[in-house]
């Protein structure tokens, strides 16, 4: 089982949307719709953003969606605020395991 | 409000055994639904998921760990533990507990983590 491949990095400016591409396979990402995507600060644990593709946990802005289209996996962050910048991880379901991304590093210029 | 907080030796000598507990609080780890697991990251690294576990003692590894990795539960105590067997420089990482809600969900509380160093 590999890693998720996600960008290693992104950026974006105050107000701007972003998208970070998390790609699988059919095995992983594609075959279940039980994607999520987490938020890490630096030296903080991670914080759950979206689940199940796109559904948001309560208390989680509406800034932040979630998609898919085949094995690909998308998170889009909209109105980008300076508190945004952080790493970003992808995980997928997998025959009775986890997979997780490689993250992305959330600029905000 | 759910806690989870991780506990164990900082540093541990190569070909030695990795040893965390988890003390969950606030909640009940025998709860229906809920499993609980280790994720880890070694350090400037992303995100390693180590196995999970639910109160019954059902469990689900990595399988690239799989060959030493045991987690238990200890009902009585509220708290499920990791040992981690013949490890190296490579297990270096800060372990995080966390708990999913269901199987398969994602983690939605996590403990904050413990940076554990494996060296002689």
């Amino acid at each position: 089982q590999s890693a998720l491949t996600q960008p290693a990095s992104v950026s974006g400016s105050p107000g701007q949307s972003i998208t970070i591409s998390c790609t699988g396979t059919s095995s992983d990402v594609g075959g279940y719709n039980y994607v999520s995507w987490y938020q890490q600060h630096p030296g903080k644990a991670p914080k759950l953003m979206i689940y199940e593709v796109s559904n948001r946990p309560s208390g989680v802005s509406n800034r932040f969606s979630g998609s898919k289209s085949g094995n690909t996996a998308s998170l889009t962050i909209s109105g980008l605020q300076a508190e945004d910048e952080a790493d970003y991880y992808c995980s997928s379901y997998t025959s009775s395991s986890t997979l997780f991304g490689g993250g992305t590093k959330l600029t905000v210029l | 409000q759910l806690q989870l907080q991780e506990s164990g030796p900082g540093l541990v000598k190569p070909s030695e055994t990795l040893s965390l507990t988890c003390t969950v609080s606030g909640g009940s780890i025998s709860s229906s639904s809920y499993y609980w697991g280790w994720i880890r990251q070694p350090p400037g690294k992303g995100l390693e998921w180590i196995g999970s576990i639910y109160y019954s003692g059902s469990t689900y590894y990595n399988p690239s760990l799989k060959s030493r990795v045991t987690i238990s539960v200890d009902t009585s105590k509220n708290q499920f533990s990791l040992k981690l067997s013949s490890v190296t420089a490579a297990d270096t990482a800060v372990y995080y507990c966390a708990r999913r809600w269901q199987w398969p969900s994602p983690f939605d509380y996590w403990g904050q983590g413990t940076l554990v160093t494996v060296s002689s």
